[in-house]
């Protein structure tokens, strides 16, 4: 079946401006991840989604970043007022409640 | 907090050359532990799991074994071969071993030549 998608793969944006990315997750899982990859570092974890609410948000870095999710379904990560440091990829993951993690193919985001 | 440590790359080997990309852990509780491979152009695809002490996980010729009193879970493949040319991350599951997010060592890259 199909993976886990996201859109766009390629964003460039200049400093200042809002972006959205959007995940849509495998059908039927439950649990969706947001994560972070700059470059030449490991993934951070951004947050979790368990159907449409967050029971973990740690992971966000601050108050311009946030996340909704319809139902078990997508899931759009914005961030206000982008800056040069938030340039990385973005990826999203899935997964039924106990099981292992998919991860879609990522959002690379370039903040001039 | 929980962490991970791997080795650093990049690491380059000749085909049929023995692999070894050394992880290390730090956590609460009894995690998960997971090797991850990002191949060139694509995204993380799961590689393998163990999910207590001295399970071992293995999938296309490449194995880790969960140590918890040495806290390792080391990846190793006997005979490498171009197309395993990738990013290999290691990965454990949440504080406590829940399934919530996964907590990421920085990627070792293996370059494989021919």
């Amino acid at each position: 079946g199909a993976g886990v998608s996201q859109s766009p793969s390629n964003k460039v944006t200049e400093k200042g401006k809002d972006v959205e990315l959007r995940c849509d997750p495998i059908s039927g899982h439950t649990a969706l991840y947001w994560y972070r990859q700059r470059l030449g570092q490991g993934l951070e974890f951004l947050i979790y989604f368990q159907g449409n609410s967050a029971p973990d948000k740690s992971g966000l870095p601050s108050d311009r970043f946030s996340a909704e999710r319809t139902g078990e379904s997508v899931s759009t990560l914005t961030i206000q007022r982008t800056q040069q440091e938030d340039s990385a990829v973005y990826l999203c993951a899935s997964s039924l409640v106990t099981s292992s993690q998919y991860f879609g193919p990522g959002t690379r985001l370039t903040v001039l | 907090g929980d962490s991970v440590t791997q080795m650093e790359g990049p690491v380059t080997l000749s085909e049929e050359a023995f692999l070894t990309i050394n992880c290390t852990y730090t956590a609460t509780g009894y995690p998960s532990l997971f090797w991850y491979v990002q191949y060139p152009g694509e995204g993380l695809q799961l590689l393998l799991k163990a999910t207590k002490a001295d399970d071992k996980g293995s999938n296309k010729g490449f194995e880790a074994t969960y140590r918890k009193e040495t806290t390792s879970f080391h990846l190793e493949k006997g005979s490498v071969q171009v197309s395993d040319s990738a990013v290999y991350f290691c990965a454990l599951s949440g504080p406590g071993g829940s399934q919530g997010n996964l907590i990421f060592g920085k990627g070792t890259k293996l370059s494989v030549k021919p």
